[in-house]
């Protein structure tokens, strides 16, 4: 069965540091989509950053960044320089052949000034 | 312009009553979704249309029925509602085909409260 496994419901970390969000997931396809979406207070769902399986080079957008280890079934999302608008719930989504998303349950992370 | 848009975004109402959220997205997808996110924040898909034709429909109570016109608008008509369908409903669209026809893009959500 197809799932993914946020293992960190919250997390807080101060403005301008590096935080880590976690995330596993596990599937038996071979071509596949992760990626990880942001929903602040406005609960607005807002795709982050995007990464290919079939890619082996990791996925960069602005701060945000992927750490993509295949053989592991990981794919953790790094954001640098966190900023109080990072404040938000950030989800982990796979997708596979059938373009149905299966979802983490969620890390809250909390951005201290 | 609002790429995926829904409503209303806010909908109160009584136990009993039936009521629609409509949905629209100005993207050029051709695969819509209906989403429920729980006040835990867990999202569960329920429907999914791709050309008016429905390819993913998720175990949600028969009062849930969704309705495509076309390929741009998907409404959702709930009959009798219940107090545990209080939550925030969401619509989305993708591409179909291609590398990026997994990526989901996501309406504002509606949030249902059912008294």
């Amino acid at each position: 069965a197809q799932t993914v496994t946020q293992s960190q419901p919250e997390m807080s970390v101060q403005e301008a540091e590096t935080v880590t969000l976690s995330c596993t997931y596990d599937t038996s396809e071979s071509n596949y989509y992760l990626f990880w979406y942001k929903q602040p207070p406005s609960r607005q769902m807002i795709l982050v950053i995007r990464q290919e399986a079939y890619k082996q080079q990791n996925a960069t957008e602005n701060r945000f960044s992927v750490n993509f280890q295949k053989a592991a079934k990981s794919f953790s999302l790094k954001i640098s320089d966190s900023q109080l608008g990072d404040t938000a719930m950030y989800f982990c989504a796979h997708a596979g052949n059938n373009r149905k998303l299966i979802w983490g349950l969620g890390t809250s992370l909390a951005v201290n000034p | 312009d609002t790429a995926v848009s829904q409503t209303p975004k806010y909908l109160v109402t009584q136990m009993g009553n039936d009521k629609s959220i409509k949905c629209e997205q100005n993207l050029g997808h051709d695969t819509m979704y209906w989403y429920k996110q729980d006040s835990k924040k867990f999202l569960k898909i329920m429907f999914s249309y791709n050309n008016k034709e429905l390819i993913i429909n998720e175990t949600v109570p028969n009062r849930f029925s969704p309705k495509s016109p076309d390929k741009a608008h998907l409404n959702l008509h709930i009959n009798s509602l219940e107090l545990g369908d209080s939550a925030v409903y969401f619509c989305a669209s993708s591409m179909g085909g291609g590398r990026a026809s997994y990526e989901q893009y996501f309406g504002p959500g509606t949030r249902l409260t059912v008294t």
